[in-house]
């Protein structure tokens, strides 16, 4: 069965460093979800590609945030520089929107820990 | 704007007990209603969606879903639950962008199975 793919699985990093996280969507998939969820919350939509275009990023915090979909496939997210409120698991998802279902498919997610 | 209310944070039920998991939603039009569930350090699968029609949803693992539009709820329920249902459970409002699904989650119910 296809799966959403994320890597790495876990990061640490120290306060003002740098770091990305890569999303691998399910073939075919047009639109791709990057999410938070912070220890003890549902995840919160940060941005989302339809193909290779945003389609709201309204809650990405875009002074530090930035995600790219260059070629409508796989995407990466960056903080830079990280904070230790970005401490928090980072779920990609993906899904069909031509199959009527707006199902998500959701990958195994990144654990960042900022210290 | 869309909003979703888990009322209970935590829940402890015996092995082979029923379970119910509150759901409320705020949405300005008939909703997409969805339950994940969520096992530690692990990404989210969906357990079962609403969109129209019978309004008792079946889902995986023996779940199963009431839509009650009259209360806006959409509760979980299990009629024996198993030492491996513990986990972290979330409700979602879907709306849709354009050809593409925007969820809105809640804070999650946390599950514990005493055996």
């Amino acid at each position: 069965e296809a799966e959403v793919a994320q890597s790495p699985r876990y990061k640490i990093t120290e306060k003002s460093q740098a770091v990305a996280f890569w999303c691998d969507p399910i073939s075919g998939h047009a639109t791709l979800y990057w999410y938070r969820q912070i220890l003890g919350q549902g995840p919160e939509l940060l941005v989302q590609f339809q193909d290779e275009s945003v389609v709201d990023d309204s809650q990405l915090p875009k002074d530090r945030f930035s995600a790219e979909r260059l070629k409508g496939v796989d995407s990466t997210l960056k903080i830079q520089p990280a904070e230790l409120g970005d401490s928090a698991m980072y779920l990609c998802a993906s899904s069909f929107p031509g199959d009527g279902t707006y199902e998500q498919y959701f990958g195994p997610g990144t654990r960042l820990t900022v210290t | 704007a869309q909003s979703v209310t888990q009322p209970d944070i935590h829940i402890t039920v015996s092995e082979g007990a029923s379970l119910e998991l509150r759901c409320n939603y705020s949405y300005g039009a008939t909703p997409y209603l969805f339950w994940y569930v969520q096992s530690p350090g692990q990404g989210l699968q969906l357990l079962l969606k609403y969109f129209s029609g019978d309004t008792l949803v079946q889902g995986i693992k023996g779940f199963e879903a009431e839509f009650k539009r009259s209360q806006s709820s959409f509760n979980l329920r299990k009629p024996s639950v198993h030492w491996s249902d513990a986990a972290e459970y979330f409700c979602a409002v879907g709306g849709t962008t354009g050809t593409a699904s925007k969820l809105t989650f809640g804070t999650g119910t946390r599950l514990q199975v005493t055996l």
